[in-house]
């Protein structure tokens, strides 16, 4: 199995703020990564495909970046409704896998 | 707008089989392939597997032996069989729509999620 691993698992920042969380792949997963937010009680959202695709809808303040092995999630300009749980997912292999998630708080 | 519902027992007995169907409106089954996705308490997500349009599958290796999943066309759903359950198994049961643009797959649909506890 790719084994994806979030880092940090989770962080405090101020509305305004700008936040990265990183997910690095076990191995090589060239741009397959995805990015999906969850409230608490809540479905999880896709955020980011195919490493940096915003999906519609999404605010412009979330960017996702990188290839390989590492990769990158930006949120610009924290909104209050952005405190929430982050987790990536890769689709290179046939057998897909999610990163363990890090919690974004109000500081 | 693409809905999908969860719906199953919410309490299973240690060593049985967990059955949940998930209910897909606002579009055909026929034209994706689908996902079960689960999350014990407090915890991340894990992928359990999935089944194409065509009803082939791919399970995830950890649960390989013990989970099973089908399509009902006729009736727009899609199952998930998990058997010889333990505490373990309890969690967030999540089923997700599997869109594909050229060769990048990702979630965009998710059902609601349901929560099955494994005890006696």
């Amino acid at each position: 199995d790719i084994q994806m691993t979030q880092s940090p698992s989770s962080l405090s920042a101020s509305v305004g703020g700008r936040v990265t969380i990183t997910c690095r792949a076990s191995q090589s997963i060239s741009s397959y990564l995805n990015w999906y937010q969850q409230k608490p009680g809540k479905a999880p959202k896709l955020l980011i495909y195919a490493a940096s695709s915003l999906q519609s809808g999404v605010p412009s303040r979330f960017s996702g970046s990188g290839s390989g092995t590492d990769f990158t999630l930006t949120i610009n300009s924290l909104q209050p409704e952005d405190f929430a749980t982050y987790s990536c997912q890769q689709s290179y292999s046939t057998l897909w896998t999610f990163g363990q998630g890090t919690k974004v708080e109000i500081k | 707008q693409v809905q999908l519902q969860e719906s199953g027992p919410g309490l299973v007995k240690p060593s049985e089989t967990l059955s949940l169907t998930c209910t897909v409106s606002g579009g055909s089954i026929s034209d994706y392939s689908w996902s079960w996705i689960r999350q014990p308490p407090g915890k991340g997500l894990e992928w359990i597997g999935y089944i194409y349009y065509s009803g082939s599958t791919n399970y995830s290796p950890s649960l390989k032996s013990r989970v099973t999943m089908s399509l009902d066309t006729s009736k727009n759903q899609f199952s998930l069989k998990l058997k010889s359950v333990t505490a373990a198994d309890t969690a967030v049961y999540y089923c997700a729509r599997v869109t594909s643009v050229s060769s990048w797959y990702y979630f965009d649909y998710w059902g609601q999620g349901t929560l099955v506890t494994v005890s006696s």
